[in-house]
């Protein structure tokens, strides 16, 4: 069966720190894997994805992302975090064998970036 | 991208009544899909709404909870039924935007937050 994982519900970082997200997954093959944003009372925005290629991913306010295939993991990274940041994070993952359709969602963290 | 848009924003019913959401896009997708993120949860796929046939529920969701129409390919509605309180949550329509093999991207709407009281 497929499945995320984020393990930490909660990252606090201060302003101007690197920041990591982490998420690693489980499924058959090869996915194709995403990072969401949710800021309050908002729905979710695309950050970027992992399709093939280079496993180092560059998206968007900053944010990459690098697929490590043998750690089956997609860290969320930004090298100087900002206060305007701090949201809800979910990496998703969807078997490379489907097309179209059913992401499946980390638990979430919650970032907090401090001044 | 797709810029999405769902009515009502928020909501706070009664135990027992129906709500129906509607999730409109602005430009036509094949595929339609409807989500819930129950407070302080991640979120899961309720159904899949392809235009033209019945939807596809995941397991735990069944029909007559949450019956759903799409009926073209810039529109679908999502009816929670029966509710009880055990439905507050926020639930999002989202669309997938074809770019190529493999290239699929999801977009989500704004979310609809739902209070059942």
């Amino acid at each position: 069966a497929q499945s995320v994982a984020q393990p930490e519900d909660q990252v606090n970082v201060a302003e101007g720190n690197p920041l990591t997200v982490k998420c690693t997954y489980s499924v058959s093959g090869n996915p194709y894997l995403f990072w969401y944003v949710q800021y309050p009372n908002r729905g979710l925005q695309f950050l970027l994805k992992y399709i093939t290629g280079d496993n180092l991913v560059k998206g968007s306010y900053g944010f990459e992302a690098e697929f490590n295939k043998s750690q089956t993991s997609f860290h969320l990274k930004k090298p100087s975090a900002l206060v305007s940041d701090s949201a809800l994070y979910f990496c998703a993952v969807r078997d490379r064998r489907n097309q179209g359709g059913k992401l499946i969602f980390g638990q979430g963290t919650e970032l907090s970036v401090k001044p | 991208s797709a810029v999405i848009s769902q009515k009502p924003s928020r909501d706070i019913c009664q135990r027992g009544t129906s709500l129906t959401i509607q999730c409109q896009v602005d430009s036509q997708v094949t595929m339609m899909f409807w989500y819930r993120q129950q407070p302080g949860q991640s979120l899961t796929l309720i159904a899949t709404a392809n235009q033209g046939s019945e939807a596809t529920y995941e397991s735990g969701f069944v029909i007559d909870k949450f019956p759903i129409s799409r009926p073209n390919l810039t529109f679908s509605t999502l009816t929670v039924s029966n509710m009880s309180p055990e439905d507050s949550s926020i639930y999002l329509c989202s669309v997938e935007k074809d770019r190529g093999p493999g290239n699929n991207e999801q977009f989500f709407g704004p979310g609809t937050r739902l209070t059942v009281l």
